[in-house]
């Protein structure tokens, strides 16, 4: 059964500290999204790649964070220095591109930043 | 933009109730259209969907119709459990280049 997977599952920080998250799509996916969940602003995308190039980050505040994809199989998402409101959960998905896009999320990164 | 909007939650059944939650949409052209669901500390899945006007996305005993007339896409079940307490998310693709916007969420609480 092909999984989203992301690592780690929960991470605990403090101000300052560099934060990287990684994802590994389902085999296959070319196209993989992040997206940040919190209470307050509910599910925000944040950048997606396609066939590993940068489609659309806007939704990512440049000055701290940035998102690659080293290779097919990775993507990661960094954030430095970290602050306190980047406590969130991060979600990763994939899916295979085209038209009709259907998206497979993974099980999340919870952050917290103290 | 385009734009999706939900009720708001919470929202609290017992079970073997009706169940519709509404969602609108804004968009230009002819987006496709989805239903998403998610866990208690898991990740999003895919529900259903509808590619068309006047498609019906169903799954789970869940249905939903697309209707361009009214812009709507709303999700219906006719008899809910417990296990379907989740977040449910209304959400459409449109000419973006596959990036999908969501609307805010549903919360369903089921009650034995």
């Amino acid at each position: 059964d092909a999984r989203v997977t992301q690592t780690p599952r929960h991470k605990v920080t403090e101000m300052g500290q560099e934060v990287t998250m990684r994802c590994q799509p389902i085999l296959g996916h070319n196209t993989v999204f992040w997206y940040r969940q919190t209470m307050m602003q509910g599910l925000e995308l944040l950048a997606y790649f396609r066939n590993r190039a940068p489609l659309d980050d806007s939704g990512m505040p440049k000055d701290r964070f940035s998102a690659e994809m080293p290779d097919a199989t990775l993507a990661t998402l960094k954030i430095q220095p970290s602050e306190p409101r980047d406590s969130a959960v991060y979600f990763c998905a994939s899916g295979l591109g085209g038209a009709v896009e259907t998206q497979y999320f993974g099980p999340g990164t919870r952050l917290l930043v103290l | 933009g385009d734009s999706v909007t939900q009720m708001e939650g919470p929202v609290t059944l017992s079970e073997e109730a009706f169940l519709t939650i509404n969602c609108t949409y804004t968009a230009t052209g002819y987006p496709s259209l989805f239903w998403y669901v998610q866990y208690p500390g898991e990740g999003l899945q895919l529900l259903l969907k509808a590619t068309k006007a006047d498609d019906k996305g169903s799954n789970k005993g869940f249905e939903a119709t697309y209707r361009k007339e009214t812009t709507s896409f709303h999700l219906e079940k006719g008899s809910v459990q417990v296990s379907d307490s989740a977040v449910y998310f209304c959400a459409l693709s449109g000419n973006q280049g596959g990036k999908l916007i969501f609307g805010q969420g549903t919360e369903l609480s089921v009650k034995p």
